[in-house]
């Protein structure tokens, strides 16, 4: 079942800009991880945070977790046109299943 | 580089066939995992093993089989495709632990 719901569905921002999404979920988890596809393709593992650490960096990736609101956050700073893609958040109850949200669509404008 | 290979990119089959979809992973990954993906729905969970010769259904096993006789090949089966089974196949592994999946690049399956 889709556990996670990524927000917005679709984002353009332009080459140099920030771009944010947002991940809601339903029931607890014991990681939330992000993953990047680019059109077409498999899916690659940008980063995972567990559940008791609130906020991980990885190069220009910046990801929160608010298990309280059940809520996670994806921060791409100074996008580049590479960027373009589309990101899934994926949640972990603490069985290796992971389920995926709809993803959501970003475009980074040159 | 560790990868995750689907024997095809794109396949075409006709309703009524056996499909056989092949996953193999080079990291000595337990767990495997086969995905399928549609437009507004995400990935939606198949079958799942986590170990050699173990199977476990996903969310949507309804016409589909699999098998892992070794630890790093899983197949996915559609015992008589469908038009409704033609879809974005993605088949991923893991460790056990708290690590992110490996994906393959994806079988595009038409059913016509």
């Amino acid at each position: 079942s889709q556990q996670g719901e990524e927000d917005p569905q679709a984002l353009s921002i332009q080459e140099g800009e920030n771009a944010t999404m947002n991940c809601s979920y339903k029931t607890s988890i014991n990681n939330l991880q992000w993953y990047r596809q680019n059109s077409g393709r498999g899916l690659v593992h940008l980063i995972l945070i567990r559940s008791n650490e609130r906020e991980k960096h990885s190069g220009r990736l910046r990801v929160t977790l608010d298990t309280s609101k059940k809520s996670s956050s994806l921060l791409i700073t100074a996008s580049r046109a590479a960027d373009t893609a589309s990101y899934f958040c994926a949640t972990d109850p603490n069985d290796y299943k992971l389920s995926f949200g709809a993803g959501t669509t970003v475009t980074v404008r040159a | 580089d560790v990868k995750v290979t689907q024997s095809s990119r794109y396949l075409v089959k006709r309703t009524g066939e056996k499909v056989f979809l092949e996953c193999v992973q080079d990291m000595d990954h337990e767990n495997m995992f086969w995905y399928r993906q549609d437009p507004g729905l995400g990935l939606r969970l198949i079958y799942f093993s986590y170990d050699v010769k173990m199977k476990e259904k996903g969310d949507i096993p309804e016409g589909y089989s699999v098998s892992r006789e070794k630890k790093e090949r899983f197949s996915l089966i559609l015992e008589s495709a469908s038009t409704n089974q033609t879809s974005m196949y993605l088949c991923a592994s893991s460790s056990q632990g708290d690590y992110g999946y490996t994906f393959g690049s994806g079988t595009r399956l038409t059913v016509v």
